[in-house]
């Protein structure tokens, strides 16, 4: 168990429809990082929060959002779901999220596996 | 921008063997950072080594080792005494420069991975 928490491990639904994965980071960890990996494009960065905040954006769909709450947990909110969106999304936290010059290990979570039908 | 790649899709190897797993890497920044992860056929990632850009020596954690040449800019996974449960997808990745005002987010660019298959 990396510590890393993320729910649900699979998720099944059809196009148009809206979804909600859950990560919650290691305990202490300040940064959230979301990926999504398909066959096709490999592991894509979406989005990173630190400490409530946005700290950067990758290539995240705009039908696609996300948050960090005041617990630290963060959502990634995928809307109007289209085949292509098939995917394991990982969520990812490290202790810091600014100012990294060290290791910063980034610790996964087993990833939420979406199924769009 | 910086780019990682991992030219090797598949990769065999012998049991209790040596392998190793290249990467390069493209960047003008002199502070960087390279990691390895392994994904199992489960899925999850788990995080193997990692190199800093001004470490003298090369990293080593248990028979992981890492193969760093800054001036061919590569950072080879070496896997001394292969096992049949590395058999996996090993990622290479780097973590992104600081940005404007000296200071990295630590986001991770990843490599497009080698299948690793461990033969008994």
């Amino acid at each position: 168990d990396s510590g890393v928490t993320q729910t649900p491990k699979h998720l099944i639904t059809a196009t148009g429809q809206r979804v909600t994965l859950r990560c919650s980071p290691r305990s202490g960890d300040l940064s959230v990082y979301w990926y999504q990996q398909s066959l096709d494009q490999g592991l894509q960065f979406l989005i990173h929060y630190y400490n409530g905040e946005e700290r950067a954006k990758g290539n995240i769909l705009e039908r696609f959002s996300a948050q960090q709450f005041p617990d630290l947990h963060s959502e990634l909110n995928l809307s109007s779901l289209e085949l292509g969106d098939s995917a394991l999304y990982f969520c990812a936290s490290s202790a810091l999220g600014q100012g990294v010059s060290g290791a910063n290990v980034l610790t996964f979570g087993a990833g939420s596996r979406l199924t769009v039908l | 921008a910086q780019k990682i790649t991992q030219t090797q899709p598949g990769m065999f190897v012998q049991e209790k063997e040596a392998v190793t797993l290249d990467c390069t890497y493209d960047t003008s920044d002199p502070s960087y950072g390279l990691f390895w992860y392994k994904q199992p056929s489960s899925g999850e990632m788990i995080f193997l080594i990692y190199q800093g850009s001004y470490d003298q020596q090369n990293a080593t954690e248990g028979r992981y080792s890492l193969n760093f040449q800054k001036a061919r800019k590569s950072a080879n996974l070496v896997i001394s005494a292969s096992q049949l449960g590395d058999s996996a997808m090993y990622f290479c990745a780097m973590r992104d420069p600081p940005r404007a005002g000296g200071t990295s987010y630590g986001k991770l660019t990843f490599g497009q991975g080698t299948i690793l298959t461990v033969h008994p």
